[in-house]
């Protein structure tokens, strides 16, 4: 079974504070993602990653920075955060694009 | 880019009874569809996938079959239980480089 390992699991953080949201898998898969979940929007994208030192773009980027050190590295950066962040972050890797996709335990992420 | 509509938010149901969960999706090339379960405090995992138009694939008892002249990839299952109380989602892939989850349909199964 693919492991994808994310800490912490739990964070709580002040308006305007700084996070970082960790994530490491040891499948030597090329993708990883970063998504959010909340309820009535279901699992959305924030940033996803090719490969180490490459980064796109999801579909809810605004507030986030990510940034893949190595293949197996894949860090979430809050630098002003927002209690509209307070959410449930989940890691996740693939082989390809279009391959399944392994999640990690999720972060559970409150911003008060 | 693609695009996902799940119809039901929650379907609630007997144990025993058959369930169909609908899923049309919007791509820019032909997809990969997917369908994800999430039980309680859990992570998703895949369910089942399909690219083959009108093929019907299965695991674990749940079938869905795409066809992509209606652009639907709706999930079955004959005889739910208990254990397949869960959120689930549909996912279509075209472009190769990632997934779009729709909203999510929570299935609730009642003794």
């Amino acid at each position: 079974e693919a492991a994808v390992t994310q800490s912490p699991r739990n964070k709580v953080t002040v308006t305007g504070g700084n996070v970082t949201l960790s994530c490491r898998q040891t499948n030597s898969h090329n993708y990883m993602y970063w998504y959010r979940q909340d309820t009535g929007h279901g699992l959305r994208l924030i940033h996803y990653s090719y490969g180490a030192g490459n980064l796109q773009i999801g579909d809810v980027p605004d507030g986030y920075k990510a940034t893949r050190t190595t293949q197996e590295d894949f860090f979430l950066l809050l630098e002003l955060a927002s209690p509209s962040q307070t959410s449930l972050y989940f890691c996740a890797s693939s082989v390809r694009g279009d391959t399944e996709v392994f999640f990690g335990k999720g972060t559970r992420l409150t911003v008060v | 880019g693609d695009s996902v509509t799940q119809t039901e938010g929650l379907v609630t149901l007997t144990k025993g009874l058959p369930v169909m969960l609908n899923c049309t999706y919007q791509t820019t090339y032909s997809p990969f569809l997917f369908w994800y379960v999430q039980h309680l405090n859990e992570a998703p995992k895949l369910l089942l996938k399909s690219s083959t138009d009108n093929k019907r694939t299965e695991h674990q008892g749940f079938y869905a079959t795409l066809h992509k002249s209606s652009s639907s990839f709706h999930l079955q299952k004959s005889s739910v239980q208990l254990s397949d109380s869960a959120l689930y989602f549909c996912a279509p892939n075209s472009a190769g480089n990632k997934l779009t989850f729709g909203i999510g349909t929570r299935v609730l199964v009642r003794p």
